[in-house]
């Protein structure tokens, strides 16, 4: 499975967007760009999945550009309970397959 | 639904015993993972079934490691003996395999070994 890059932590305050880039230069073809989302003293949730281009649900977005070389995960308007580990994972699309975390982004929501 | 059910939550016990974690997948499901956390090391993949067979247990650290998934809706990992660096929280994850790659986490089991 690629390898992922994204900042280790980032700051922001309420009401603010926030963006968080994840590289990940060799995603195969048939991978898949996902995030999870971890609060304290809680396992990971999916927040969202993507192949290319953009995807929207009720949480975030996530951007893909054309080479699928790196991904945007974005958040509207943050808000204190925001603040939580997002980790950026390349997997398989396929169900049964194992996920691989890194360090993740620690994000930081101050009033 | 209940979601992914581990237990017990908390655990704290002296090296050398035997440590049991259990986990109940969600109904449906036929996908298990034990994934392990630490702030040193992050988040590991110890071991996952697939229709209760093992698929990759390159994760498991040692010999004193072993999972086991009898059937569909329990699956147990065991440490015997426990050593204080086995101390972490221990995650179990399960998914559909027939569905999109969207594992669910239970609540963790926060292992303290003395």
């Amino acid at each position: 499975l690629a390898k992922t890059t994204q900042p280790i932590s980032m700051d922001s305050y309420e009401g603010q967007e926030v963006n968080i880039t994840c590289s990940h230069n060799n995603i195969a073809t048939n991978d898949y760009i996902t995030w999870y989302q971890q609060f304290p003293s809680q396992g990971p949730r999916f927040i969202i999945q993507g192949y290319k281009t953009k995807v929207t649900n009720e949480v975030a977005s996530l951007f893909i550009p054309a080479d699928r070389k790196s991904s945007t995960l974005s958040l509207p308007r943050v808000s204190l309970s925001d603040t939580a580990v997002y980790y950026c994972l390349v997997v398989k699309d396929q169900a049964g397959t194992a996920l691989i975390f890194g360090k993740g982004t620690t994000l930081s929501v101050s009033s | 639904d209940a979601g992914v059910i581990q237990s017990p939550r908390h655990e704290v016990t002296e090296m050398g015993q035997e440590v049991t974690l259990r986990c109940k997948p969600i109904s449906g499901h036929n996908s298990l993972f034990w994934y392990r956390q630490t702030m040193m090391r992050g988040l590991e993949l110890l071991i996952y079934f697939n229709n209760n067979v093992p698929i990759d247990d390159s994760g498991m650290p040692e010999d004193r490691f072993s999972a086991k998934m009898p059937n569909a809706s329990f699956s147990t990992l065991k440490i015997q003996p426990s050593e204080p660096r086995d101390s972490a929280v221990y995650f179990c994850a399960s998914i559909e395999l027939a569905g999109v790659n969207e594992q669910f986490f239970g609540p963790g089991t926060r292992l303290t070994v003395l």
